[in-house]
């Protein structure tokens, strides 16, 4: 069980767009401002899409954007595409005993 | 361009050890922390362990402290992880990764090895 709560999936249609939820669940995890999102296509290693909750990376689509409320950050992906087809994780620091957690990430089907 | 290639995976028996390393290029490997994150089949992804740039500063995952060691040669621009005790739950796909910053922990992602712990 992660400290750190996603859907287990969400889909939507080309042109369209999705939000995904990644939420603190234990008191060790507290979100700040340090969220950060990977995408993750089918036996390819993960790449960083959303850093310091709301920061995308040089080359990364401004159709990907981060947000934050209270204990909850989320990814919105807006205009979707065939190729935004992955698995999406959250991530953030959880203290000086769990140090990093990433939330059991979520499928994204674009229908 | 970043470029971080992991070798080392393999098939081991419960029980046994197994050395992974993580070869780096296209950085200066001495500024930046490191990561090992790994990925069992089909599962998500679970941090494993961290380095600070100079190998002063260490931390692991509750599922492996004590088990593994997570070290570096600045001078051979190279990571490592040796692990230990290896257990069936230790089996996934191992990814070296970089850290830009404290802000932005996990940058620049290797291909992974597979680590199989099986009898």
């Amino acid at each position: 069980q992660s400290a750190l709560t996603q859907p287990a999936s969400v889909s939507a249609s080309p042109g369209q767009s999705v939000t995904i939820s990644c939420t603190g669940t234990s008191s060790d995890v507290v979100i700040y401002n340090v969220v950060s999102w990977y995408q993750q296509h089918p036996g390819k290693a993960p790449k960083v899409v959303i850093y310091e909750g709301t920061k995308r990376p040089s080359g990364i689509s401004n159709r990907f954007s981060g947000s934050q409320s209270g204990n909850t950050a989320s990814l919105t992906i807006s205009g979707l595409q065939a190729e935004d087809e992955a698995d999406y994780y959250c991530c953030a620091h959880a203290g000086s005993r769990l140090h990093w957690v990433f939330g059991g990430g979520t499928g994204l089907t674009v229908l | 361009q970043v470029h971080l290639v992991e070798s080392g995976g393999g098939v081991v028996q419960p029980g046994g050890s197994l050395g992974l390393s993580c070869a780096a290029s296209g950085f200066t490997f001495s500024n930046y922390p490191m990561h090992w994150v790994r990925q069992a089949p089909g599962k998500g992804l679970e941090w494993v362990a961290f380095i600070q740039y100079d190998g002063s500063l260490t931390y692991y995952s509750e599922s492996v402290q004590g088990r593994f060691t997570i070290s570096r040669d600045n001078s051979k621009n190279t990571l490592y992880l040796q692990m230990s005790s290896l257990r069936s739950d230790d089996t996934a796909v191992y990814y070296c990764v970089q850290e830009y910053s404290s802000r932005r922990p996990f940058e620049f992602w290797g291909q992974g090895t597979l680590v199989t712990v099986s009898s």
